[in-house]
């Protein structure tokens, strides 16, 4: 079974929707995180988490929200769905002290 | 905010030549790694690099971690079609696991001709 799983794999919905992307982790890690990639655009961090009561924004935190509802869970939401955020999604984890991330196999999502 | 400079940003090759791709930063890191993404999947990290001047072997792949601490090397040795994908550069400028993030590069997109 993999390690770190994305849930859904691909998602279409439309402009103004409120949309959820999970993922979930049994590495035991504490760390994980939400990333964004856009063609041309490598991986950008939206954000992260280093333990069940930390919360921290990434680079591109506007229009996204998060919930570390586990040590093994962490939420990603999109308030208000808009066109721009059509991407894939990506979670990852990673052990404390460490800077190795274990990543998920993402989510493509699409906003008409 | 920071950012890792990376290329190529592609590469058309033929199977059994062998690639270089390069990363370079404004600043220095303390830990450099590289990723591979399949179509259709996460990045899957290939090597670590956590000294200056370190050259780690993984298979045909080859990383070195520059003296400068400024940039990063990866050399793959004769090709074959299942290199095709994106590889990544990442880098860390604090210590393991600080507040400074891995940074990520654009990618490098090889594609292989059998």
């Amino acid at each position: 079974d993999a390690d770190v799983t994305q849930t859904p794999r691909n998602r279409i919905t439309k402009t103004g929707k409120r949309i959820m992307l999970e993922c979930s982790q049994t590495k035991g890690h504490d760390r994980m995180y939400w990333y964004r990639q856009d063609p041309g655009l490598g991986l950008r961090l939206i954000y992260y988490s280093f333990d069940v009561k930390d919360i921290n924004k990434g680079e591109i935190s506007d229009g996204y929200s998060v919930s570390r509802q586990a040590q093994a869970k962490f939420s990603l939401s999109l308030e208000s769905a808009i066109p721009n955020q059509t991407a894939l999604y990506f979670c990852a984890t990673s052990a404390p002290y460490t800077d190795t991330q274990y990543f998920g196999p993402g989510t493509r999502l699409t906003v008409l | 905010g920071q950012q890792l400079n990376q290329s190529p940003q592609s590469m058309f090759i033929q199977e059994g030549e062998d690639v270089s791709m390069n990363c370079t930063s404004s600043s220095i890191f303390n830990t450099w790694l590289w990723y591979k993404q399949d179509p259709g999947e996460g990045p899957v990290l290939l090597i670590a690099l956590y000294k200056a001047g370190e050259l780690t072997s993984n298979g045909r792949l080859t990383a070195q971690f520059g003296t400068t601490r400024k940039d990063s090397f990866l050399n793959i040795s004769a090709s074959i079609p299942s290199d095709v994908g994106i590889y990544f550069c990442a880098g860390q400028e604090g210590l393991g696991g600080s507040q400074g993030n891995l940074i990520f590069g654009k990618g490098t997109k090889l594609s292989v001709k059998p």
